[in-house]
């Protein structure tokens, strides 16, 4: 049973680019969470994609979209790249219920080096 | 979310129990409190969640205070693949949950 998988693994970018990072959620997950981890610090929550619908968002500007596919993989995009958008991008994948309780699977991250 | 506050560093003896404080004054009555840890370069991983009760699961334990003010999770014998940083979370089961720094815990050979 294959676990949260995303890609690129590690991808290099210069400022204004922009980027999209992907992910496949853990087989029977139907919930995909973002999170961006800054060198030192803990993760912090970007959004949430659940029924291809953004159903909550952190504190992150307009330049972080994401997109939810029918099979609940996810896509996250950022545009116009800033230097401080290096970070490791973490996805996170569970199953939506009632009175859900969050546990989460995390994948490996996509690390994005903004030169 | 409650804040939570742990300590940066913790250092604990192969095979001993480490025992990881987490403090959250002002944790809401339907909050939950997590732990996740993070082992260099990997992503978190969920180790344990609770309420009001103590819980225990194949990984650790988690006691949880009368007044839910604070809680401790316990690795009841570390082996070194414990080393990593342990977050101690407050979150209503909405799973946008927020992080902090987290402890960094060493287990020593």
């Amino acid at each position: 049973d294959a676990g949260v998988t995303q890609s690129p693994t590690h991808l290099i970018k210069t400022r204004g680019q922009q980027v999209t990072l992907r992910c496949s959620p853990k087989s029977g997950h139907d919930t995909v969470s973002w999170y961006q981890q800054a060198l030192g610090q803990g993760p912090q929550f970007i959004f949430q994609y659940y029924e291809e619908e953004e159903r909550q968002r952190g504190n992150f500007p307009d330049r972080f979209s994401g997109h939810q596919f029918p099979n609940y993989s996810s896509e996250l995009n950022v545009n116009a790249l800033l230097l401080g958008d290096s970070a490791l991008y973490l996805c996170a994948s569970s199953f939506y219920r009632e009175g859900n309780t969050g546990e989460l699977f995390f994948g490996e991250g996509s690390r994005l080096t903004v030169l | 979310d409650a804040k939570t506050t742990q300590p940066t560093s913790m250092d604990c003896a192969e095979g001993r129990a480490a025992n990881l404080p987490c403090n959250h004054s002002t944790i809401s009555g339907n909050e939950y409190v997590y732990w996740y840890r993070q082992i260099h370069s990997q992503g978190p991983q969920y180790i344990i969640h609770g309420l009001k009760n103590n819980e225990t699961n194949e990984m650790a334990s988690l006691i949880i205070t009368e007044d839910r003010k604070s809680s401790t999770l316990i690795l009841p014998h570390a082996t070194l693949r414990d080393t990593a940083v342990y977050y101690c979370i407050a979150n209503f089961g909405n799973e946008k949950l927020t992080f902090g720094t987290g402890t960094r815990l060493t287990i020593i050979p």
